[in-house]
């Protein structure tokens, strides 16, 4: 099966930051990585998805990008109620794995 | 609006059985395969399974493999996950998410675009 690994596990960076975060796929996925967002007590959002196609409704200051193994989420401007887990996902096909989870603390 | 509620979690004691239900509304539910993920107390998501739409082919992950087993009734939108021979690690909580959907014989790969409000499980004596 295909292990799906993010870095940091976790990260604090001040308000305004710009913060990245990896994904990695161990093996070549295409574009089907979505990134979701789950905030303490709630159920997951999904933020991105085909990579880099942001969701309905999810502020333009997330983004995403990579294909194949490699993968970034990115949030251009840090903002308080962007704390939260954030999760890699594979789709494209079972099982749908997802990644550690990375957790962003503002500093 | 779509929607999804799952029912049936609680506390039960180790070595029994649990059947979860998730009900849809709001989409065309024989359209869409489904899923179940569940998240261990301050632990990150675990993909668990997955049904398609019209319930030809199952998915597990090893963890849950030979004791869980996915199923749906089209008929009433309802998906359930039938869990037996329950371990202290299974407690967590417990969500249906929607899948790829599929239409005129093909089916487009898709995120987990909506989820349920999750569902308690608690295994322990």
């Amino acid at each position: 099966d295909i292990q799906m690994t993010q870095s940091p596990s976790s990260l604090s960076a001040s308000v305004g930051d710009r913060v990245t975060i990896t994904c990695r796929a161990s093996q070549g996925i295409a574009n089907y990585l979505a990134w979701y967002q789950q905030k303490p007590g709630k159920v997951p959002k999904l933020l991105i998805y085909a990579a880099s196609t942001l969701q309905s409704g999810v502020p333009s200051r997330f983004s995403g990008s990579g294909s194949g193994t490699d993968f970034t989420l990115t949030i251009s401007s840090l903002q308080p109620e962007d704390v939260a887990t954030y999760y890699c996902q594979k789709y494209n096909s079972a099982p749908r794995t997802f990644g550690q989870g990375t957790k962003v603390e503002i500093k | 609006q779509v929607r999804l509620v799952e029912s049936g979690g609680g506390v039960v004691q180790p070595g029994t059985s649990l059947r979860l239900s998730c009900a849809a509304s709001g989409f065309t539910f024989s359209s869409y395969s489904m899923s179940w993920v569940r998240q261990a107390p301050g632990k990150g998501l675990e993909w668990l399974s997955a049904i398609s739409y019209d319930a030809s082919a199952q998915y597990y992950a090893d963890s849950v493999k030979g004791r869980f087993t996915i199923s749906r009734d089209n008929s009433k939108s309802t998906l359930f996950l039938q869990m037996n021979s329950l371990r202290p690690e299974d407690t967590a909580v417990y969500y249906c998410a929607r899948g790829s959907a599929c239409g005129g014989g093909t089916c487009q790969k898709l995120p987990f675009d909506y989820w349920g409000q999750g569902h308690l499980v608690t295994v322990s004596s």
